[in-house]
């Protein structure tokens, strides 16, 4: 079956630092990937999404390549700020389906 | 503004006591679906609807119930609940158009079963 795995946390980071959080996926079709972050007492949001292979998604400072050979959806940012900090989810749906297959989230700290 | 309203945010009951978290959306979604979330265990959906009067298990649903009479309500039962039910709960919702639909999230709630 499909499945979503991604970097165990915490992450604990300095301000301005590089983020690199992993995430790769299986699955049986081509499904779409996903970036959800949960600040602290929050729902989930959407951060940013991709549909198919060798898409980028983008927002906030945040990128994510579909990357189909490699299966994997790696979030990144380039200089990472105190409120960044937050527990962020990487997730994949597939067209035939609708249920959101998730990772088990990444927990960001970072300090300044 | 789109949102998903979930009550209560905090709920603190007795094992046994039947209690319902409310969900409501403003974006006329077709789909609908409740999660729990709990510690190194990342999110795990308990039922889901795709519309109204059609609901389905999802990975987690024993010892809950869900309803959908009117499309956008999508209430949680706990008939019984039991301290393992202890968790953070949340609802969802997005269109059909397609698997690229965002899907919007409630505040959560926090529940207890003591």
């Amino acid at each position: 079956g499909n499945s979503v795995t991604q970097m165990e946390g915490p992450v604990t980071l300095s301000e301005e630092a590089f983020l690199t959080i992993n995430c790769t996926y299986t699955a049986t079709g081509y499904p779409s990937l996903f970036w959800y972050v949960q600040y602290p007492g929050e729902g989930l949001q959407l951060l940013l999404k991709a549909t198919k292979a060798d898409d980028k998604g983008s927002n906030k400072g945040f990128e994510a390549t579909y990357r189909k050979e490699t299966t994997s959806f790696h979030l990144e940012k380039g200089s990472v700020q105190v409120s960044d900090s937050a527990v962020y989810f990487c997730a994949l749906r597939e067209d035939s389906n609708y249920q959101l297959i998730w990772g088990a989230g990444t927990k960001l700290i970072i300090k300044p | 503004e789109a949102q998903v309203t979930q009550n209560p945010r905090y709920l603190i009951t007795v094992t046994g006591k039947k209690l319902t978290v409310t969900c409501s959306q403003n974006m006329n979604h077709e789909y609908m679906s409740w999660y729990r979330q709990d510690p190194g265990l990342g999110l795990r959906q308990i039922y889901y609807s795709m519309n109204v009067e059609v609901t389905d298990k999802g990975d987690v649903p024993e010892g809950y119930k869900v309803s959908r009479k009117e499309k956008r309500n999508f209430p949680l039962i706990l008939e019984s609940p039991s301290p393992n039910q202890t968790s953070l709960y949340f609802c969802a919702s997005s269109s059909m158009t397609g698997g690229e639909a965002e899907a919007f999230f409630g505040q959560g709630t926090r529940l207890t079963v003591v």
